[in-house]
């Protein structure tokens, strides 16, 4: 069956430190896969996705960036992280013609 | 391009109540659709689907009807539960490949 892994599950950083979310899937070959941000008492933002190794679509600009380096695995990097970056962060993948299934989450807080 | 209106909560109801939670999509062609559930700090479940019109989803006592004549999705249950509380997200998948579109999402909460 397949699994969906997201860690860590809660982060604390420092405003200006770097940022590397990481989130990978078993027991499934070439997934859309995609990371999503939900601040506080607010519904999902789409922030990139993915179709396939190294093709990576961005959703809106901000200071965050996204990485495929294998087919079932997604970074979500930062170089200096901001205030404003702080939230709940979802990875999904997606297969061809199924629902989405989500990892359990990263709560990132920005101090 | 495809969206998806889902009605601005929170929702506070009594137990045993009805709950309806409407949702409405913009898209082009056929898209499934979905309902997922979010419980406080937790990833998303997927609550129910439908792939074509007139399809109905159901689980835990939640349904949904896939209505195409009004772009329709809205989420019933005859007799919520204080298990229930979560957040609820409308989305659609427009395509095999499609990303997926969610609404903003709905609080519910319910008191004993």
């Amino acid at each position: 069956s397949q699994t969906i892994h997201q860690w860590p599950a809660t982060l604390v950083q420092p405003v200006g430190s770097p940022l590397s979310l990481e989130c990978t899937v078993e027991g499934t070959s070439n997934p859309n896969l995609y990371w999503y941000r939900q601040a506080a008492g607010r519904g999902l933002q789409l922030l990139f996705y993915s179709v396939g190794i190294g093709q990576i679509s961005s959703e809106v600009p901000q200071n965050l960036s996204a990485s495929r380096p294998q087919d079932r695995q997604f970074i979500l990097s930062s170089k200096k992280l901001l205030l404003s970056d702080s939230g709940f962060y979802l990875c999904a993948w997606t297969g061809y013609d199924t629902e989405a299934f989500f990892g359990q989450g990263t709560r990132l807080t920005v101090v | 391009g495809n969206s998806v209106t889902q009605m601005e909560g929170p929702v506070t109801l009594s137990e045993e109540a009805f709950l309806t939670i409407n949702c409405t999509y913009t898209a082009t062609g056929y898209p499934s659709l979905f309902w997922y559930v979010q419980y406080p700090g937790e990833g998303l479940q997927l609550l129910l689907k439908a792939t074509k019109a007139d399809d109905k989803g159901s689980n835990k006592g939640f349904e949904a009807t896939y209505r195409k004549e009004t772009t329709s999705f809205h989420l019933e249950k005859g007799s919520v539960q204080v298990s229930d509380s979560a957040v609820y997200f409308c989305a659609l998948r427009g395509g095999s490949q499609g990303n997926l579109i969610f609404g903003k999402g709905t609080k519910l909460s319910v008191k004993p």
